[in-house]
């Protein structure tokens, strides 16, 4: 079975500092992995994906991800926040060759303090 | 535009009054899932469906209802509403899970059941 962990339910920053929201995630085989972004009484986006290509993956607004098979996470980053940043990010796993139903993690709120 | 379409945007009523919940996409997708998504618990899947005709529950499928007679359309039906179904209802769709596993989101349904 797969799951995800999102490690704190809230990340709060000051603005230009670094950002680090993490993922941990629990497959028995090559999962597929994405981060999704809900800003304020919006649906979800994608933000970024992992496919079993590159293992550091870029997405927009200069977010970054890297996955580490040995560490089973896939945490996102980015160098320096934005007051714009500020929304609710989740983690979301799917098995390659299972179901291929996503499972999400319950999300980490990020709070950026001028 | 490539979008995922859900009415009502809000809505508010009463314990056993029966709604429905309308989600259309415009991008021909064979998946299509609903979510809810309540403080604290993250993003939970109620139905989702594979390709018309197709539908199967998932994590919390008590108390609802769907269908999936034409590809582009996959409404939430709630027979007999009660409180505890008051949540923010997300709508996505998909090429096909197989494929890349994005999922496109509507922007949310905000129902209160007094």
């Amino acid at each position: 079975a797969q799951s995800v962990t999102q490690l704190g339910s809230h990340v709060s920053v000051s603005e230009g500092a670094l950002v680090l929201l993490r993922c941990n995630y629990s497959s028995s085989v090559p999962p597929y992995l994405f981060w999704y972004v809900q800003y304020p009484n919006q649906g979800l986006q994608l933000l970024l994906k992992y496919t079993s290509a590159a293992t550091l993956v870029k997405g927009i607004n200069g977010f970054e991800a890297e996955f580490k098979k040995s560490e089973t996470s896939f945490h996102l980053t980015k160098p320096s926040a934005h007051m714009s940043d500020a929304a609710e990010y989740f983690c979301a796993v799917i098995v390659s060759g299972g179901s291929y139903i996503p499972t999400f993690g319950r999300g980490t709120s990020l709070i950026v303090h001028p | 535009e490539a979008q995922v379409t859900q009415n009502p945007r809000y809505l508010i009523t009463v314990t056993g009054k029966k709604l429905t919940v309308t989600c259309s996409q415009n991008m021909n997708h064979e998946y299509m899932s609903w979510y809810r998504q309540d403080p604290g618990l993250g993003l939970r899947q109620i139905y989702y469906s594979m390709n018309v005709e197709v539908t199967d529950k998932g994590d919390v499928p008590e108390g609802y209802k769907v269908s999936r007679k034409e590809k582009r359309n996959f409404p939430l039906i709630l027979e007999s509403p009660s409180p505890n179904q008051t949540s923010l209802y997300f709508c996505a769709s998909s090429w096909g899970i197989a494929n890349t596993g994005e999922l496109f989101f509507g922007e949310g349904s905000r129902l209160t059941v007094l």
